[in-house]
């Protein structure tokens, strides 16, 4: 099975801060990829798919990059309410696996 | 509106059996893959098993041979037969709706299935 490796697995950043993560697949899945948020507490809401493609209602500060076996999330103006964890999953086929999670903390 | 509801969760034994349900709402639930996704305490998220329209049914290798997803598409209903729980099944479960080419849109509230 193919795996999901995101990094850091924690950040510490300021509001304002233009912040990145990376999840890695262990063999390519095109750009099959979603990203999700994760509040604690929350139920996790999607924020792209496709790799790239934002989810309707997301904040436009939110994009992602990537395909074949590296992908970014990047937040470019961090806000208070983007405090959370983040999860890449791959779709390309089963099983539908997630990264391990980073969790964007307050500096 | 668009809603999933998760229950049947509770306190079970370790290989004892629990049956999760989740109820759609506010969409054609026939149309729509559907996911059991579960998340431990302090864990991340971990994708269970799920079906699609057609009725085909996928597994994660940790619950293959345990667990039986299904769909009753007359009562807007996904379901989750556990067997032979064990104590790394604990978990909140949350079943999810996923569009074809896109992520998992809607989530339910989760269900807490704890094996002891």
């Amino acid at each position: 099975d193919i795996q999901m490796t995101q990094s850091p697995s924690t950040l510490s950043a300021s509001v304002g801060d233009r912040v990145t993560i990376t999840c890695r697949a262990s063999q390519s899945i095109s750009n099959w990829l979603a990203w999700y948020q994760q509040k604690p507490g929350k139920v996790p809401k999607v924020l792209i798919f496709k790799a790239s493609t934002l989810e309707s209602g997301v904040p436009s500060r939110f994009s992602g990059s990537g395909s074949g076996t590296e992908f970014t999330l990047t937040i470019s103006s961090l806000q208070p309410d983007d405090f959370a964890t983040y999860y890449c999953q791959k779709y390309d086929a089963y099983p539908l696996t997630f990264g391990g999670g980073t969790k964007v903390e307050i500096k | 509106e668009v809603q999933l509801v998760e229950y049947g969760g509770g306190l079970v034994q370790p290989g004892g059996s629990l049956r999760l349900s989740c109820a759609a709402s506010g969409f054609t639930f026939r149309s729509y893959d559907m996911h059991w996704v579960r998340q431990a305490t302090g864990e991340g998220l971990e994708w269970v098993s799920g079906i699609g329209t057609t009725g085909d049914t996928h597994y994660s290798d940790s619950v293959k041979g345990r667990f039986t997803i299904s769909r009753d598409n007359a009562k807007n209903s996904l379901y989750l037969q556990m067997n032979s729980l064990r104590v790394g099944d604990t978990a909140v479960y949350y079943c999810a709706r996923k569009v074809w080419g896109a992520g998992m849109d809607v989530w339910g509230q989760g269900t807490t299935v704890t094996v002891s």
